[in-house]
Formats: structure tokens, C-alpha cells, sequence
């Protein structure tokens, strides 16, 4: 079955400190798309950084990157010197070929509360 | 920017009644969804929509149906309000991944609504 799993509920890290989230998946097709979404307070949800199962790089994208780990099925989100404004819920979500239709819809994990201590 | 824009960010309606969410995207894309996200359930897909005219029940369809007359619009019906569907519902749009797979999802603001 596809799934994805984020086992921290809520993390707490201190401002300019790096925070990792973790997210493991589930799924036995070769190809498929790993997504991060970040949810401030006022609901709007957040594209964040992409990473393919068949790329080689860990994917980065400013002080966001990926430790693309595919052994393991996992996509920890690394976040490098925290800002106060990253305070937010945090979603890993997959997209898998033939899921919910032929173009494959997104599976979401329950999220992470990220809190940035100042 | 894609531009996914949902009518209200905050509607009160009570039980019984028959409701509309309205979402509306700027970017022409062939793909259109419907969530509704719950505290420690994260998000649950209600409908999709991948042309026109044509939807597809998600994980969460009882109580809801939707329509695509236009490309650019799908809107939320709540055929009957009640109370356990009182949430915050997103809508979300994407272009046809056959070719671009790694495109996400982009989300509207959220409404939360409160049925009474």
C-alpha cells in the first residue's frame, strides 16, 4: 500500500540552528515524486523542494534540501539556520504513477509542527 | 505565479443547508482537487478533476459532490451540511503530469468553514 509517515509530531528548534524532519514512504513502484509542503498559521500551503526517485543529487532549494535516502525510503527535510518564520506544519507527500487515476494524485503525510524558538 | 483562488476564507453556515466553495486558477491547468484537512489527520482528498466535465471520488466523497464546467473552475458542493463537516477545505491545481511529473500541486489560502 502507498503511504507516507511523519513520526514527529511536533519539533522545536532554536532560531539560526538547523531543524531535520523526517518522512519515510511506502511504496513499491520504481517511479515516483516526493514533495514538501510548508503550512503557516493562516492556512495557505507552501511548495517547498521536489526530489525524483531516479535522481542521483539530493535536491536543494535555498536553505531547504532533501536527504534523499532511497534504501531506506526516506526524504528527511533539512532545514538550515531557522527563522522565526519557519514556523509552520510541515507535509511530506508522494505522487506514484496509477494512484487515484492515470496521472497520480498526492498521498500527504499528517504533518509536523515546526516551532523556531527566538 | 499560479494563482489558485478560493472564494472565502471563512463561512458559517448551519446544518441542513446546501453549500458552495467556490475555486477558481489563473494558470490553465488540466488538474483540480478538492481536500479537506482535520488536526492529526492531515489531508484527505475529497474529488479530483482531470478535463472539464469530469470528476473522480477521492478517499472522502460521502456528503460532497463537485462540478467542472470550466477549465479554470471547480467548485465544492455540500449537499446537506452537518456538523462533522465542519473543517478547513483546500483546493489545489496542477498541470497533466504525463510529461511533467515532478510539477506539484498549487494550493488556494484554505476556507475554513464552521456548519452550526
Amino acid at each position: 500500500a502507498q503511504k507516507i509517515t511523519q513520526t514527529q509530531p511536533g519539533m522545536f528548534v532554536q532560531e539560526k540552528e538547523a531543524v531535520t524532519l523526517d518522512c519515510t514512504y511506502d511504496t513499491s513502484d520504481q517511479s515516483y515524486g516526493l514533495f514538501w509542503y510548508k503550512q503557516p498559521s493562516s492556512g495557505e500551503m507552501i511548495f517547498l523542494i521536489y526530489q525524483g526517485s531516479y535522481d542521483e543529487q539530493n535536491a536543494t532549494e535555498g536553505r531547504y534540501s532533501l536527504n534523499f535516502q532511497k534504501a531506506r525510503k526516506s526524504t528527511n527535510l533539512v532545514i538550515s539556520a531557522s527563522q522565526l518564520g519557519d514556523s509552520a506544519m510541515y507535509f511530506c507527500a508522494m505522487r506514484v504513477p496509477n494512484y487515484g487515476g492515470s496521472q497520480g494524485n498526492l498521498i500527504f503525510g499528517k504533518g509536523t509542527k515546526l516551532s523556531v524558538k527566538p | 505565479d499560479v494563482k489558485v483562488t478560493q472564494s472565502s476564507r471563512y463561512l458559517v453556515k448551519r446544518t441542513g443547508e446546501k453549500v458552495f466553495l467556490e475555486c477558481v486558477q489563473d494558470m490553465d491547468h488540466e488538474n483540480m482537487f478538492w481536500y479537506r484537512q482535520d488536526p492529526g489527520l492531515g489531508l484527505r482528498l475529497i474529488y479530483f478533476s482531470y478535463d472539464v466535465k469530469m470528476k473522480e471520488k477521492g478517499d472522502i466523497p460521502e456528503g460532497y459532490s463537485v462540478s467542472r464546467e470550466k477549465k479554470e473552475r471547480f467548485s465544492l458542493i455540500l449537499e446537506s451540511a452537518s456538523t462533522n463537516q465542519t473543517s478547513m477545505y483546500l483546493c489545489a491545481s496542477s498541470p497533466g503530469i504525463r510529461d511533467r511529473s515532478n510539477q506539484p500541486q498549487h494550493f488556494g489560502d484554505g476556507t475554513r468553514l464552521s456548519i452550526l
